[in-house]
């Protein structure tokens, strides 16, 4: 059974660089059949897709967020990651890890999500 | 790209059905079958009971429905159960890889 978490800081200072990780358990990473997805949803908002990662290490990013993000996979092939630079107040959010199917667009296994809170 | 619209909540009386709207523009929900939809009671993980306009996982009970229209997408939700009374999230792909959420439902039972 595929589990995904989802560990970091839960506190970020303003200026700062986020970096959240997502381990898989129950999966291997190099399945083509998937991307590998950070969302966030913001208190009292909606769900905001941040980007996808595909395994051999080809990303795609909501503009939103371009010029600061960065996901990659980590060389044990069971870990990926998430870092997001220059955080405001506006970042925090409740940040999720998941698995996406890919060519049917469909987020399968989520993660249950760790909150960041952005505060000097 | 904007999020989809979906009304903020949505109610009904046990047994009763309701149903759930989500609007984008042909750039999303109306240019592709790929509208999906997730429950997520808070501080749980969201799940998908819905994929492809109208697919059920297995699992998921056949009292949730969805359906397409143009640039709409619904939810329905028949024979409310307590158990419903949860946050819901569709999900389309808007081309180029990229995804847009709707800013989600709150579902209550009455």
């Amino acid at each position: 059974q595929l589990q995904l978490q989802e560990s970091g800081p839960g506190l970020v200072k303003p200026s700062e660089t986020l970096s959240l990780t997502c381990t898989i358990s129950g999966d291997s990473i190099t399945s083509s059949l998937y991307f590998w997805v950070w969302i966030r949803q913001p208190p009292g908002k909606g769900l905001e897709w941040i980007g996808n990662l595909f395994y051999s290490g080809n990303t795609y990013y909501n503009s939103s967020f371009t010029s600061r993000v960065t996901i990659s996979v980590d060389p044990s092939k069971t870990q990926f990651s998430l870092k997001l630079s220059s955080m405001t107040a506006a970042d925090t959010a409740l940040y999720f890890c998941a698995r996406y199917r890919r060519l049917a667009d469909y987020i399968d296994h989520w993660g249950q999500g760790t909150l960041v809170t952005v505060s000097s | 790209q904007s999020a989809l619209t979906q009304p903020p909540s949505a109610s009904g009386s046990p047994g009763q059905s309701v149903t759930i709207s989500c609007t984008g523009t042909s750039s999303d929900v109306g240019g592709y079958d790929f509208v999906s939809w997730y429950q997520h009671h808070p501080g749980k993980a969201p799940k998908l009971i819905i994929y492809e306009v109208i697919k059920r996982p297995s699992g998921v009970p056949d009292r949730f429905s969805g359906s397409k229209s143009g640039n709409t997408a619904s939810l329905t939700v028949s024979g409310l159960q307590f158990e419903d009374e949860a946050d819901y999230y569709c999900m389309s792909y808007a081309g180029n890889n990229d995804l847009v959420f709707g800013g989600g439902t709150k579902v209550t039972v009455l």
